[in-house]
C-alpha cells in the first residue's frame, strides 16, 4: 500500500538554527514527489517536484533531496516567516492524479 | 496567472441543508480537483475532472456529495444535507497535462461550518 510518513510531527526552531525535515515514501513506482507550504487556514502553497533519486532543488533558505526511499526539506537559517505546516505528498507511476499526503511537519520559527 | 479561486472562503450553515462551492481554476488547467482536510490531516481525495469528465470518485464520497465541471472550466461542489461530520476545510486545485508530472495548485480553500 502507498503511504507517506513525515517526521517530526513538530519541530521549534530559534531564528537561524538550520535543520531538515524528513519524508519517508512507500509507492508502487514514484513517479513525483511534492513539497506544500501550507499557513492556518489556507490552502497549501507548491514548493517543490522532485521525480528521480539524487534530485536536488532550492528555493531562498529552503533545500529539498530526494533517494530512493524519503526526502529532506533542509531550512537554512531560517526566519520567523518560515513557521507554517510543510506537507509532503508523492504520486504513483500507476495514478499520477491522485496524491498521497504524509500528515505533515509543523514548524516554529522563534526570533 | 491569477492562480486558483474559490468562493466562498467561509461558510456557515446548519445541519440539513444543501451548500454549493465554486472553483476557477488556472485558466490553462484541464485537471481539476477536490479535496477535504480536517485539522492535523493532509488533504483527502474527493474527485477529479479532466475538462468536463469526472474521471475519479472517492469511495468515501457519499452521494450526497456531487460535483459537475459542466464547461470545462470552473467546477462546484454540491452538499446535500448536510452534516456535522462535513465541517472541514474543502480544497480545489488544478494541473496541466503537459510536462514530466501532474503538480497540483491549490486554491485558498473554503472553510464549511456546520452546525
Amino acid at each position: 500500500e502507498d503511504q507517506v510518513t513525515q517526521s517530526p510531527e513538530a519541530l521549534r526552531l530559534q531564528e537561524g538554527e538550520s535543520s531538515s525535515l524528513n519524508c519517508s515514501y512507500t509507492v508502487s513506482g514514484l513517479r513525483g514527489l511534492f513539497w506544500y507550504r501550507q499557513d492556518p487556514g489556507k490552502g497549501p502553497e507548491f514548493l517543490f517536484t522532485l521525480y528521480s533519486a539524487g534530485e536536488e532543488k532550492e528555493k531562498e533558505r529552503l533545500k529539498a533531496t530526494l533517494t530512493k526511499k524519503e526526502s529532506f526539506l533542509h531550512i537554512t537559517a531560517p526566519k520567523p516567516e518560515d513557521s507554517a505546516t510543510y506537507l509532503c505528498a508523492v504520486s504513483n507511476a500507476g495514478n499520477n492524479r491522485k496524491l498521497i499526503w504524509g500528515l505533515g511537519t509543523s514548524l516554529a520559527v522563534n526570533p | 496567472d491569477t492562480g486558483v479561486s474559490q468562493d466562498p472562503r467561509h461558510k456557515i450553515t446548519k445541519r440539513g441543508q444543501n451548500v454549493t462551492f465554486r472553483c476557477d481554476p488556472i485558466s490553462e488547467h484541464n485537471r481539476l480537483y477536490w479535496y477535504r482536510q480536517t485539522l492535523g490531516q493532509g488533504p483527502e481525495f474527493l474527485t477529479y475532472f479532466q475538462n468536463e469528465a469526472q474521471l475519479e470518485k472517492s469511495r468515501l464520497l457519499s452521494d450526497r456529495f456531487s460535483a459537475e465541471r459542466p464547461k470545462g472550466s470552473f467546477s462546484t461542489l454540491e452538499i446535500q444535507r448536510t452534516e456535522q461530520g462535513d465541517s472541514a476545510m474543502y480544497l480545489c486545485a488544478s494541473s496541466d497535462t503537459g510536462g514530466r508530472s501532474d503538480t497540483q495548485y491549490f486554491g485558498p480553500g473554503t472553510r464549511l461550518t456546520v452546525l
